[in-house]
């Protein structure tokens, strides 16, 4: 099966500062790279993903890297806020998806 | 409803206790998961169904765990015997995706505890 790790489990940040979280996964067959957000007592949630066949991906504040080679992709989120305050989940996928253990950012005002 | 709805949202009961957990997912979504999420851990892999059928379910830990899905629109996951370490939230997620893995749109989830 899938092994899946991310890095840093923790993660501090002051607002207005870069985070980035970097997973790594062993299946190559994997060929979807998504990132969960999951809030406190909340459902986990999509906030952004990338196939395969691109390196890199943006969305306002939020990035996603892949580096398929090395078998790991990275979540990359600027201008923090304490709104990004979360535990977030890499979930590398060929039929379904595998989630890390996660990485608790903390955004301090 | 808009979105995937588990039902209970939390569930009590005793070791050796039938527990089941029910998802409605969003209309028309022919792929369901159910995961388990420990404190404190990501969620973890159970079963995924594609339409009525098991694509995989090589994530249910043991026998005491079964899952069906008849008419391919509502699923229930079956635990019997429970254990003090079945207790976790069960997630269920669904996706529009059929072949190609995409966007789980997840409930809100169904707590159980085991005591």
């Amino acid at each position: 099966g899938e092994n899946v790790e991310q890095h840093p489990s923790t993660l501090s940040v002051q607002e207005g500062d870069s985070a980035v979280i970097k997973c790594t996964y062993s299946d190559s067959a994997s060929n979807y790279f998504p990132w969960y957000k999951q809030e406190l007592g909340k459902r986990p949630q999509l906030i952004i993903d990338i196939r395969s066949n691109v390196g890199e991906k943006k969305d306002q504040r939020i990035a996603v890297t892949l580096n398929k080679t090395a078998k790991h992709f990275s979540l990359h989120i600027t201008e923090t806020q304490p709104e990004d305050s979360a535990v977030y989940f890499c979930a590398p996928a060929g039929n379904m998806l595998t989630f890390g253990g996660g990485t608790r950012l903390m955004v301090k005002p | 409803g808009a979105g995937v709805s588990q039902t209970p949202s939390n569930k009590v009961t005793e070791k050796g206790k039938y527990v089941e957990l029910r998802c409605d997912p969003i209309s028309g979504h022919t792929a369901l998961y159910w995961y388990r999420q420990s404190l404190g851990q990501g969620p973890e892999f159970l079963i995924y169904f594609q339409g009525t059928g098991a694509a995989d379910d090589s994530g249910l830990p043991n026998d005491r765990f079964f899952a069906v899905r008849p008419e391919g629109s509502v699923s229930t996951l079956k635990i019997q015997r429970t254990e003090r370490g079945d207790s976790a939230v069960y997630l269920c997620a669904s996706s529009s995706n059929a072949g190609s893995t995409g966007e789980l749109f997840f409930g809100e989830g169904s707590r159980l505890t085991v005591l």
